[in-house]
C-alpha cells in the first residue's frame, strides 16, 4: 500500500515558474526522500532529510518537513522544460535501514516554455 | 546513470507462466530491494535482500521471491503470471543496512506485461 498522498497530482507550469509539491504520510519515520522520475523509467534520487531536520537545500530544490503534521514538500524554483518528469516522496521507516522505502502516489510535473 | 543495471528491458510473458528479473547492484552496495509499479503509481516495496538473505518483504504472495548472489547481484521471480502482474520492477541497491540515512540508487526497471 502508498504511504500516503502527493498533492497535487498533476501540476502544469511555465518554465521559469516556481513549482510546489506537498506529501503526506502516516506513520513515523526515519527519513523522507524526493525522487524523480523520467517517462516511466528508473527513479533518481533528489534530496533526503532527516526527521530531525525541517529545511534543506540543493541547488533549485527545497524541502521542508513538518513532523508533527507528518507533510513534507518539494520547492523547484526557476523551472526549466527539463523538469518535466513525475515526482514522489518516499519515506523510510524506523526500523529496517537500507532502502525500505514507502512512496507515494507522486505529482506529474509539466513545465511549458 | 545510477550503475544500477537491470535485465531485460522489456518481457511480454503468457499468464500462468514464470518470470526471473535480474539486477546489478552499484559497486560497493551489498543491499537490494525490489519494487512493483504498476501504471500511474508509486513504487510499491516488494522484498529486500541483504547478504544473501531476504531482510524485509511487503505486502506480496509467496509467488514472488528472490535471491542475491555473492557479487550483490540480485534475482527477481514470480510464479504462476497473472494479468495484475503487469508492471515496471524496479531494482534499487544502497549502502550497507545499519546506515539508515541512505539514498537508494535505482535500475532503469523491467517493463513486464502479461498477456
Amino acid at each position: 500500500s502508498q504511504q500516503g498522498e502527493e498533492d497535487p497530482q498533476a501540476l502544469s507550469i511555465q518554465e521559469g515558474e516556481n513549482a510546489t509539491m506537498n506529501c503526506s504520510y502516516k506513520t513515523s519515520i526515519n527519513n523522507l526522500q524526493w525522487y524523480r522520475q523520467n517517462s516511466g523509467r528508473g527513479l533518481v534520487h533528489l534530496i533526503l532529510i532527516r526527521s530531525n531536520e525541517r529545511e534543506k537545500h540543493s541547488g533549485r530544490l527545497r524541502v521542508t518537513l513538518d513532523t508533527s503534521k507528518k507533510s513534507s514538500s518539494l520547492l523547484i524554483t526557476a523551472s526549466r522544460a527539463a523538469d518535466t518528469a513525475s515526482y514522489f516522496c518516499a519515506t523510510a521507516g524506523l526500523t529496517g535501514g537500507g532502502n525500505k522505502l514507502t512512496f507515494g502516489t507522486g505529482t506529474q510535473l509539466k513545465v511549458e516554455l | 546513470e545510477t550503475g544500477v543495471t537491470q535485465s531485460p528491458t522489456h518481457l511480454i510473458k503468457t499468464r500462468g507462466q514464470q518470470v526471473t528479473l535480474r539486477c546489478s547492484s552499484q559497486s560497493g552496495h551489498n543491499t537490494v530491494s525490489w519494487y512493483q509499479q504498476a501504471l500511474g503509481q508509486g513504487p510499491q516495496f516488494i522484498f529486500q535482500y541483504y547478504r544473501e538473505e531476504e531482510n524485509g518483504r511487503g505486502n506480496f504472495p509467496p509467488r514472488f521471491s528472490g535471491l542475491q548472489f555473492p557479487n550483490y547481484s540480485s534475482e527477481l521471480n514470480v510464479n504462476a503470471l497473472e494479468l495484475d502482474d503487469s508492471a515496471l520492477y524496479l531494482c534499487a541497491s544502497s549502502l550497507p543496512q545499519g546506515r539508515m540515512n541512505t539514498e537508494a540508487f535505482f535500475g532503469q526497471g523491467t517493463r513486464l506485461t502479461v498477456v
